[in-house]
């Protein structure tokens, strides 16, 4: 079984680092592409970005280019979405999924969906 | 403000047919796929519809998706308490390869 388990809570202070995990099972990590959505709270979704585990590809929504990193350790099978410097407007709960395709033409990223996703990571800035 | 527009809520009655639309452009949901993924409340979101219109296992056929030119639909037949919930269509912006775009969401509700 395809599992995504992310990291518990996070209580942070603005300028404070940060990293979250998102540790996958049951496939081969290298593989797949991952994905990461930010959800504020009692808003929708919104696409940060997707990063590649094999040779560290990523590409980053605008609206989050230069704020947050994307990184993997193929060796734990864990992908990390990370902040230098966290400000209020962080707070959001964040997602990882699984990029995957199957039972088609999956030449392409634009025949790809989001599935599974992790449980969510909660994380809290305080200014 | 999302790309991709959904009406912010939509409701219905246990055992009704409700639609969600999903409006874009030509340059997202004219050239691409849509996808729709299930939120309910206080969980992770899920894959409802890949490709428009198909449905991955374990997803009842009560629910359907369709695509015409700039715009998707979800539909939902015989509608269900636990149907309660947020939905979310997406697709891939054609001009910025590896870029997606979500819609605003859409809150069902079950009267």
């Amino acid at each position: 079984e395809v599992q995504l388990v992310q990291s518990g809570a996070e209580a942070k202070k603005s300028g404070e680092s940060l990293k979250i995990s998102c540790k996958t099972s049951g496939y081969n990590f290298r593989h797949f592409w991952i994905g990461w959505v930010r959800q504020m709270p009692g808003k929708g979704l919104e696409w940060m970005g997707i990063f590649h585990p094999a040779d560290s590809r990523s590409t980053y929504s605008p609206s989050f280019q230069g704020h947050v990193t994307f990184s993997a350790d193929t060796s734990s099978s864990t992908a990390y979405l990370q902040w230098s410097s966290l400000t209020a407007s962080d707070t959001a709960m964040y997602y990882c999924a699984r990029i995957d395709c199957n039972g088609g033409d999956c030449s392409t990223l634009l025949s790809h969906w989001f599935d599974p996703w992790g449980q969510g990571t909660l994380v809290t800035v305080a200014s | 403000q999302s790309v991709l527009t959904q009406p912010p809520s939509a409701s219905g009655t246990p055992g009704q047919r409700v639609t969600i639309s999903c409006s874009g452009s030509s340059s997202n949901i004219g050239s691409n796929y849509v996808y729709w993924y299930q939120q309910l409340p206080g969980t992770a979101p899920k894959l409802l519809i890949f490709w428009n219109n198909q449905r991955p296992s374990g997803v009842p056929d009560r629910f359907s998706g369709s695509k015409s030119g700039t715009s998707a639909s979800l539909a939902i037949s015989g509608l269900r308490s636990e149907d309660e919930a947020e939905y979310y269509c997406a697709t891939w912006a054609d001009s910025l390869y590896g870029h997606v775009l979500f819609g605003g969401g859409t809150k069902l509700t079950v009267l």
